[in-house]
């Protein structure tokens, strides 16, 4: 079983700020998701990679598969991108993926 | 388009009774997944569906959680004898392959009393 570890926890910073969240976990994988979930909201996939590094707007997100830890950053934060951010891993066999192993998220408040 | 949708968004029971949640996924995605979440918590993996198959069910936590998906598409999470401890948020997750991002649906937040 793959343990997914996510840091920080909680996070508070001021509008503007660049935030990284890291995450690591145990086992080889095929794919990681980041997701975001805001309060009382459903779940919305950010990125999902496998190698390299994914940029969507002010949204970057870096995977290390050797070090088998990725980052998500955030530049020029925005108090509307408060919410828990999850890291999640897939594995895939020959049927498809396996159900995603999630870390207990990162809470970020962004203060203005 | 339409997204994941499932029902009913909240469902408050009594300990000991039945309860059904549904899930319709993404029309077209063959990989249906469900997870529960508790309070402060991440997601926990419950069952994948891959058409009308489950492919893994390894995490349902025991035999009182039974899901179908008959048609391969819509699926249904059964929980018998609820208890207290079943009280989380239920997930419902689709994909339209293999590789491809999971689309989340907003859950249904159940609540045993």
């Amino acid at each position: 079983k793959n343990e997914v570890e996510q840091s920080p926890q909680n996070l508070t910073a001021q509008e503007g700020e660049f935030i990284t969240i890291n995450c690591s976990y145990s086992v080889g994988i095929s794919a990681l998701h980041w997701l975001q979930q805001h309060p009382g909201g459903g779940i919305v996939s950010l990125f999902m990679l496998s190698s390299g590094k994914k940029k969507h707007g002010r949204l970057i997100a870096t995977i290390n598969i050797q070090e088998k830890h990725s980052s998500l950053h955030i530049t020029a934060s925005h108090p509307r991108d408060s919410a828990v951010y999850i890291c999640a891993v897939a594995m895939y066999s020959g049927g498809g993926a396996d159900g995603l192993t999630f870390g207990k998220g990162t809470h970020l408040i962004i203060q203005p | 388009g339409a997204g994941v949708s499932q029902t009913p968004s909240n469902k408050v029971t009594e300990k000991g009774k039945y309860v059904e949640l549904r899930c319709d996924p993404i029309s077209g995605h063959t990989a249906l997944y469900w997870y529960r979440q508790s309070l402060g918590q991440g997601p926990e993996f419950l069952i994948y569906f891959q058409g009308t198959g489950a492919a893994d069910d390894s995490g349902l936590p025991n035999d009182r959680f039974f899901a179908v998906r008959p048609e391969g598409s819509v699926s249904t999470l059964k929980i018998q004898r609820t208890e207290r401890g079943d009280s989380a948020v239920y997930l419902c997750a689709s994909t339209g392959g293999s590789y491809n991002e999971q689309f989340f649906g907003p859950g249904t937040r159940l609540t045993v009393l």
